[in-house]
């Protein structure tokens, strides 16, 4: 099992160019989240999908958009970068059943806007 | 909205010495308390968690507390190790699946040998 699985791992954009950062799990999770991680600030929910179909803003969903494309894949879309969205971004998953509300997170993209 | 606030931001510690990360949070339907640990250049993983019908919890060296009424959740570690330094993260969500969870800024903890 790869666990999640994120793409690419290091980027470097120009101010106002596109990309989207895929994440792909294996561990037949029903809910996945797009988090950033800046230092001082923690770990900040941009979006989330609860199950396959749905998607909810997070803290700081500004200047971003999701895709659930299906139960494996939730991917994060910057249509127009900032300087402001350097930062490193981790995909998570957790399942709906059981008594755990473990996040198993990929290893992270480093996004560095210019 | 929700926030979730981490105390300290850093801390120092002595090989042995007990440390202690207190958190508070704001959205009072929150009944699932997660921590987590993030070693440097990795991603963070969960050490342990607790539910609000749950008053404390303990695994080996870690243990949480939680106050409900106050808001209050805490993590302590005793007879610290120099490998338990780390960024820990505390966290709170309003369920086990499916819900949001929100982070606090995190705490910095250094183990001295």
């Amino acid at each position: 099992n790869a666990g999640v699985t994120q793409t690419p791992k290091f980027q470097v954009l120009k101010t106002g160019q596109s990309m989207t950062l895929q994440c792909a799990q294996d561990m037949n999770h029903n809910s996945m989240y797009w988090y950033r991680q800046d230092p001082g600030m923690g770990l900040r929910l941009i979006y989330y999908s609860a199950s396959e179909g749905t998607t909810d803003k997070g803290e700081v969903p500004n200047g971003y958009n999701v895709s659930r494309l299906n139960k494996r894949e939730f991917s994060l879309r910057l249509e127009s970068a900032a300087p402001s969205q350097t930062s490193v971004y981790f995909c998570a998953s957790s399942t709906l059943a059981g008594d755990t509300g473990e996040l198993f997170f990929g290893e992270g993209s480093r996004l560095t806007v210019l | 909205g929700e926030n979730v606030e981490q105390h300290p931001s850093t801390l120092s510690v002595q090989e042995g010495d007990s440390a202690v990360i207190k958190c508070t949070y704001s959205d009072s339907a929150s009944n699932y308390f997660p921590w987590y640990k993030q070693e440097l250049g990795k991603r963070p993983q969960l050490i342990i968690d607790i539910r609000s019908n749950v008053g404390e919890k303990k695994d080996q060296r870690i243990a949480v507390t939680l106050n409900k009424t106050a808001k209050h959740f805490s993590l302590h570690i005793t007879e610290t190790q120099p490998e338990d330094s780390a960024v820990y993260f505390c966290a709170a969500s309003r369920g086990t699946g499916g819900f949001k969870t929100i982070f606090g800024a995190g705490t910095r903890l250094f183990v001295k040998a």
